[in-house]
């Protein structure tokens, strides 16, 4: 199975950007970049997908590098309720699996 | 559609036991996916099936575990016997197959053996 590698931890400023890497390198030309968040006591909460072009939504932009062996998830402006654990993952055949994550802490 | 839904939210049972989690994926949704989460291994893929057949069941622990999906609305985990290390919080999730987009989960079950 296709694995993803991502920081434990980032943390970010209230109303600042926070840019969220991942690394993919195994990634096949079938498999799709999915994110999703998991807030405190909560199930996890799907992001933003893609599979080669960069994909933006109300939630957040994702930047897919031109190899597909990496990809960054932008959320535009962290509130306070955007801390969550998120998860990078490659949508495998249909498979979802998801890896440890980052936590992401915003400070007011 | 109220979202996928799963039973009990909660269950306390005591070790040899058997366990029964149940979950109702939205309508229409063609892909179901049973996760285990704990602080030590994180999310864990159990299993998923399409169209209600297992796809790969190579995420379940043992054989104390098994996974139906009887119809297209319908779909149990079961534990037997349950064991103390078999305590996590377990979701179902559930999407549309071909879409390969997003997948909606559900609250959870926590699942306490004593």
């Amino acid at each position: 199975d296709a694995k993803t590698t991502q920081p434990n931890s980032m943390e970010s400023n209230e109303e600042e950007p926070v840019h969220l890497p991942c690394n993919h390198s195994t990634i096949s030309g079938t498999d799709y970049i999915h994110w999703y968040r998991q807030l405190p006591s909560q199930g996890p909460e799907y992001v933003i997908h893609g599979l080669t072009s960069n994909v933006n939504n109300r939630m957040a932009s994702l930047a897919i590098a031109e190899d597909r062996k990496s990809s960054t998830l932008i959320l535009h402006r962290a509130t306070l309720r955007d801390a969550a654990v998120y998860y990078c993952i490659l949508d495998s055949w249909g498979k979802l699996q998801f890896g440890a994550g980052t936590q992401v802490v915003v400070t007011p | 559609d109220a979202g996928v839904i799963q039973s009990p939210r909660h269950e306390v049972t005591e070790m040899g036991q058997e366990v029964t989690l149940r979950c109702k994926p939205i309508s229409g949704h063609n892909s179901l996916f049973w996760y285990r989460q704990t602080m030590m291994r994180g999310l864990e893929l159990l299993i998923y099936f399409n169209n209600n057949v297992p796809i790969d069941d190579s995420g379940m622990p043992e054989d104390r575990f098994s996974a139906k999906m009887p119809n297209a609305s319908f779909s149990t985990l079961k534990i037997q016997p349950s064991e103390p290390r078999d305590s996590a919080v377990y979701f179902c999730a559930s999407r549309y197959r071909d879409r390969r987009g997003e997948a909606f989960f559900g609250q959870g079950t926590r699942l306490t053996v004593v």
